[in-house]
């Protein structure tokens, strides 16, 4: 089993629809969660920070955390074309651990 | 623009070759991070620097190489090319040691022929 399931996608959603992405995990030692957006062949932007359980929101993405479950989401609402992305989720253990990658789920939204 | 620069941004080269590749992090970073990406694996590790000093070490082969300078700045050796190592190599940095939010660079864009 690998440490971080993500669903490569393709999503596909009409412009404006809510969309939700998601990961899971199988380390229960991981305590830091981030959500990374990346355009065709450039580097991944850092969209969300969360700690520990919990939901973030900042404006139209809202990212929650369930550890019980070991699984985690983003939300993106009122989707633009401009949000078409490959989206990965990352996360880490306390300490000197590096960030694990999921593979990444790829999103189109259609005008 | 993450304030990561990483250069060159694409590089051809032959099997056998040894390039190198080069990453200066966000001003005050401490911490530099090598990944590569390629289609079927995904954003892999390869190693993190602290002030200079190796922190950990992930799936970096032993044809691959890495250092950090006291500017900070980083290189990654890579050589005895292979077909296989074609890839995005990304760079990035964080100002902590146990970098729970990092930020990546452009990326180097390697194909080996």
């Amino acid at each position: 089993q690998k440490e971080v399931e993500q669903d490569p996608g393709p999503l596909s959603v009409p412009e404006g629809a809510i969309v939700s992405l998601n990961c899971t995990y199988s380390n229960s030692a991981f305590q830091y969660f981030m959500w990374y957006r990346q355009y065709s062949r450039k580097g991944p932007e850092l969209l969300m920070y969360t700690y520990s359980s919990g939901n973030k929101e900042d404006g139209r993405f809202t990212a929650q955390v369930d550890k019980s479950s070991k699984y985690i989401s983003l939300f993106i609402r009122d989707s633009q074309p401009s949000d078409s992305a490959t989206y990965l989720c990352a996360m880490s253990a306390p300490g000197n651990t590096p960030l694990v990658f999921g593979k990444g789920t790829r999103l189109s939204v259609i005008a | 623009d993450s304030g990561v620069t990483q250069t060159p941004k694409h590089l051809i080269t032959a099997t056998g070759q040894r390039v190198t590749l080069r990453c200066s992090p966000r001003s005050g970073d401490l911490s530099v991070y090598w990944y590569q990406q390629s289609l079927d694996q995904g954003l892999q590790f390869l190693i993190h620097y602290y002030n200079g000093e190796e922190r950990a070490k992930g799936n970096i082969l032993e044809r691959f190489s890495a250092q950090q300078f006291p500017d900070l700045h980083s290189e990654l050796n890579l050589s005895s090319l292979e077909l296989g190592d074609s890839a995005l190599y990304f760079c990035a940095s964080s100002s902590s040691v146990s970098g729970n939010t990092i930020y990546f660079g452009e990326g180097s864009w390697l194909t080996v022929v």
